[in-house]
């Protein structure tokens, strides 16, 4: 199985900053890889496919890049209603399998 | 408007069975592949198990392989997924979920919660 390996697994950060979360693959998944943003109560939401495709509807300050094993998301601008959690998921093959989670706090 | 709204979850005594629906609408369901992703609470997601849009290919995670099944009725645009052998471990909130291209999941339910304890 592929295992995905989120840091940090928390940060804190002011409205207007710029957020970088990473997501390191244990084997090379190309760019099959999403990234999804969870609020509490709430179902998780895609971001970001393939790697660095933006999800129809999501905020153009979201991006991804990467591929191979390390990949990357980026909040180019930090806004209030991004304080959630985001978890990574490779694509590349069954079982399907997701990040242990990066919760973005409030500084 | 994509809806998936899932059903069945509750109280289940360990060794038990729960079967989990979930009803779909707003897209051609028999087309997509569709999936079953459950979080144990307060932790992360677990994808659990995923189904061709015809039904004739299934997939399941490691740790429900054997215990869990998953199908679809096309003609009732609904999914369900039948836990049996119920463990401890299995109890999580269980999203319903449709699966983008080969394995993005970009439209998913509100959760059924399943409790296993005696």
């Amino acid at each position: 199985d592929i295992q995905m390996t989120q840091s940090p697994s928390s940060v804190s950060a002011s409205v207007g900053d710029r957020v970088t979360i990473t997501c390191r693959a244990s084997q090379g998944i190309s760019t099959w890889l999403a990234w999804y943003q969870q609020k509490p109560g709430k179902a998780p939401k895609l971001l970001i496919y393939a790697a660095s495709s933006l999800q129809s509807g999501v905020p153009s300050r979201f991006s991804g890049s990467g591929s191979g094993t390390d990949f990357t998301l980026t909040i180019s601008s930090l806004q209030p209603e991004d304080f959630a959690t985001y978890f990574c998921q490779q694509a590349n093959s069954f079982p399907l399998t997701f990040g242990g989670g990066t919760k973005v706090e409030i500084k | 408007e994509v809806q998936l709204v899932e059903s069945g979850g509750g109280l289940g005594q360990p060794g038990g069975s729960l079967r989990l629906s979930c009803a779909a609408s707003g897209f051609t369901f028999s087309s997509n592949l569709m999936s079953w992703v459950r979080q144990a609470p307060g932790k992360g997601l677990e994808w659990v198990s995923a189904i061709s849009g015809s039904g004739v290919s299934t997939f399941y995670a490691d740790s429900v392989k054997g215990r869990f099944t998953i199908s679809r009725d096309n003609s009732k645009n609904t999914l369900y997924l039948q836990i049996n052998s119920l463990r401890a471990e299995d109890t999580a909130l269980y999203y319903c979920a449709n699966v983008k291209g080969e394995g993005y999941f970009d439209y998913w339910g509100q959760g059924t919660l399943v409790t296993v304890s005696s």
